[in-house]
């Protein structure tokens, strides 16, 4: 059974870095073609891709986040990682990481979902 | 790339049928067959429902059963048959894009009157 983990601040500084680790078990991120993604979700708003990226460090990333975000994978601790730097308050979102089943390349959709982790951007 | 479009709320009487519409356009929606679509309870992650227009994920497709969606231009819609209670939640659809990117709707409430 996969299952998704998101772990990091949930307080942030306007202007910093928010940084997100999402440690993965019930498989392994190394034996897989999957792709593994970010996404998320202002407080009562919908929700918003932020980026995927495989274990190959194949990515691809929102166009009007792209500049702000870094996503990387640590096939050694089974995790994979965000970063979004220059942080403002549109930013406070439940972040959410997520996986789709299909292993035969990027897919746009997600059947696998991590329970979230709130992060609040404010001095 | 703009957010697809949903009505903000939806509501149904037990044991009829609602359809929900999600408005995109030819660049996404219209251009491909790649049209999901997720059910979220309060404080609870988004479940993928249906992909690739009308699929019901395997392992779910008995409990997702009462769940149909389609596609006609740029409009996809999602039709939830013989309402239940517990049916009520948010409902977001998503398309690909194009250049390997996704994007979501703004989402739909659903009540269950």
């Amino acid at each position: 059974q996969l299952r998704l983990q998101e772990s990091g601040p949930g307080l942030v500084k306007p202007s910093e870095t928010l940084s997100l680790t999402c440690t993965v078990s019930g498989a392994s991120i190394s034996s897989t073609s999957h792709f593994w993604g970010w996404v998320r979700q202002p407080p009562g708003k919908g929700l918003e891709w932020i980026a995927s990226i495989n274990s190959s460090w194949s990515t691809f990333y929102n166009p009007s986040l792209k500049s702000r975000v870094t996503v990387s994978v640590d096939t050694s601790k089974n995790q994979f990682s965000l970063k979004l730097t220059s942080v403002t308050a549109a930013d406070t979102a439940i972040y959410y990481c997520a996986r789709p089943d299909y292993s035969g390349g990027w897919y746009p959709s997600f059947d696998y979902w991590g329970q979230g982790i709130l992060v609040t951007v404010s001095s | 790339q703009s957010a697809l479009t949903q009505p903000p709320a939806a509501s149904g009487s037990s044991g009829q049928s609602v359809t929900i519409s999600c408005i995109g356009t030819s660049s996404d929606v219209g251009g491909y067959n790649f049209v999901s679509w997720y059910q979220q309870h309060p404080g609870k992650a988004p479940q993928l429902i249906l992909y690739e227009v009308d699929k019901l994920p395997s392992g779910l497709r008995d409990r997702l059963s009462r769940f149909t969606g389609s596609k006609s231009g740029n409009t996809a819609s999602l039709t939830v048959h013989g309402l239940q209670a517990e049916d009520e939640a948010d409902y977001y659809c998503s398309s690909y894009a194009g250049g390997n990117t996704v994007i979501f709707g703004g989402g739909t409430k659903l009540t269950v009157l």
